[in-house]
């Protein structure tokens, strides 16, 4: 499978836990996004990479939270002293610079539930 | 204001019929847009894309841009209950930059 993968798929943790979350986009891409998504609500900005550069940091992304991209290959999302309101689906995306298109695409996600 | 806009809906569609869904945008400087499907419990896919005014066509699916009136629609046509599914409307300032999304539209095709 070449596509975007994400692991874990799901994760279950208490409060005040950290968690992290794992991103391999498509070998060839070197964008890559993250986003959050809470039920009956579309995707939100969380931050993107061109390579190993963080080019944006959305304000919803609180010192909490840190992403990572080494080597611009894969990408973790860290999530610090997680709390309820961290609940949700954490997507990640993949794009080519040179693409004509600008599709992004996303991965199957990762969902975290906070007890 | 939010920054993209769509009906929640939910709206439901007879089969065969056409289906219309609706996005506006506030930012002037947004130069593309697509439209996202995602299935209950999966990751969105790209239906469309389009970046000038008027319409493009895909199959069974028109994308409409009006960037004056700052509105971007999507048609279906000959709706399948396949078709069921959120329909994300997505803009972005520049080629390959950040998407942002609208809340969605939740279409449900009757059979």
């Amino acid at each position: 499978d070449t596509g975007v993968s994400q692991d874990p798929r799901h994760k279950i943790t208490k409060r005040g836990q950290n968690v992290t979350f794992r991103c391999d986009p498509i070998s060839e891409h070197n964008r890559l996004y993250w986003y959050r998504q809470t039920l009956g609500q579309g995707p939100e900005f969380l931050t993107y990479f061109q390579n190993e550069a963080q080019l944006e940091k959305s304000r919803l992304l609180s010192d909490r939270f840190s992403a990572e991209r080494p080597k611009g290959s894969f990408s973790t999302l860290e999530i610090q002293r997680t709390e309820q309101g961290d609940s949700a689906m954490y997507l990640c995306a993949s794009s080519l610079l040179a693409s004509n298109t600008g599709e992004l695409f996303f991965g199957e996600g990762s969902r975290l539930t906070v007890l | 204001q939010k920054e993209v806009e769509q009906n929640s809906g939910p709206l439901s569609v007879p089969e065969g019929a056409i289906a219309s869904l609706n996005c506006t945008y506030s930012d002037r400087g947004s130069q593309s847009f697509f439209w996202y499907r995602q299935y209950s419990g999966k990751s969105p896919e790209l239906i469309m894309f389009i970046y000038s005014n008027g319409d493009k066509e895909d199959g069974r699916f028109t994308a409409q841009l009006n960037k004056a009136s700052q509105y971007v629609s999507l048609l279906i046509r000959d709706s399948q209950p396949s078709d069921s599914a959120t329909y994300l409307c997505a803009v972005t300032n520049f080629g390959n930059e950040k998407l942002t999304f609208g809340t969605g539209t939740r279409l449900t095709i009757i059979p």
